[in-house]
């Protein structure tokens, strides 16, 4: 059972739009910085958006982030069979002085 | 380009011991923080620990279940992460991962490995 709580899965149609829930404590997500990943089958992760809302070079802006009180959110618009991953929040947590990640969610684009 | 690529890992028995490597490339390797994170099998991802540079006091932390049992170390002058793991425990079966901390952060993960996969036995 993860410290962060993220739905198992999630889906949605290619074109449309989904949101992933990342909900924690004030000892984590509520005084921390969020980071968000992608997991293609197979494959090491990859950093979508770190700092709650920012995106690293080559990320194209689909994908965004946000953060409020205890939960943060990833969105993804215009839905590609290639977004089917698994994704994952992460964050310091101040009082384990460790990093958290949350459960994973599966994304199917049916 | 940032380059990873991790060795070492085996099929070893309960209580042994193994010692994981990070072989990196196309960074400045000793101004870099560096973690490992394992996945179990058909899991999520589980943080394992972090070195920071010595410019920064190269001082380690560690996810609670390895606290103990397992040391992170760093040879800036071969650009090598190590991960020295005792008294393995079957829970340990993963694969494990070492990814850079992004350039001004903290603790988000920026360039990972492909992974080295750990079975533990019984």
């Amino acid at each position: 059972q993860s410290v962060l709580t993220q739905p198992p899965s999630v889906s949605a149609a290619p074109g449309q739009k989904v949101t992933i829930s990342c909900s924690g404590s004030s000892s984590n997500i509520g005084n921390n910085y969020v980071s968000w990943y992608q997991q293609l089958p197979g494959t090491a992760p990859k950093l979508l958006i770190y700092d709650n809302h920012n995106r690293p070079s080559g990320i194209p802006d689909r994908f965004s982030g946000s953060k409020s009180g205890t939960s943060a959110t990833l969105g993804i618009t215009g839905l590609q069979t290639g977004d089917e991953a698994d994704y994952y929040c992460g964050t310091w947590d101040s009082s384990l002085t460790a990093v958290l990640f949350g459960g994973g969610t599966k994304l199917t684009v049916l | 380009e940032e380059h990873l690529v991790e060795s070492g890992g085996a099929l070893v028995e309960s209580g042994g011991s193994l010692r994981l490597s990070c072989a990196t490339s196309g960074f400045s390797f000793s101004n870099g923080w560096l973690s490992w994170v394992r996945q179990p099998p058909g899991k999520g991802l589980e943080w394992v620990g972090r070195i920071k540079s010595k410019i920064n006091g190269g001082t380690t932390d560690y996810a609670a279940p390895v606290k103990g049992r397992f040391t992170i170390s760093r040879d800036d002058s071969e650009s090598t992460l190590f991960l020295q793991m005792n008294s393995l425990k079957t829970e340990d079966t993963a694969v494990y991962f070492c990814a850079t901390v992004r350039w001004g952060g903290a603790y988000d993960l920026h360039y990972w490995g492909q992974g080295t996969l750990v079975t533990v036995s019984s």
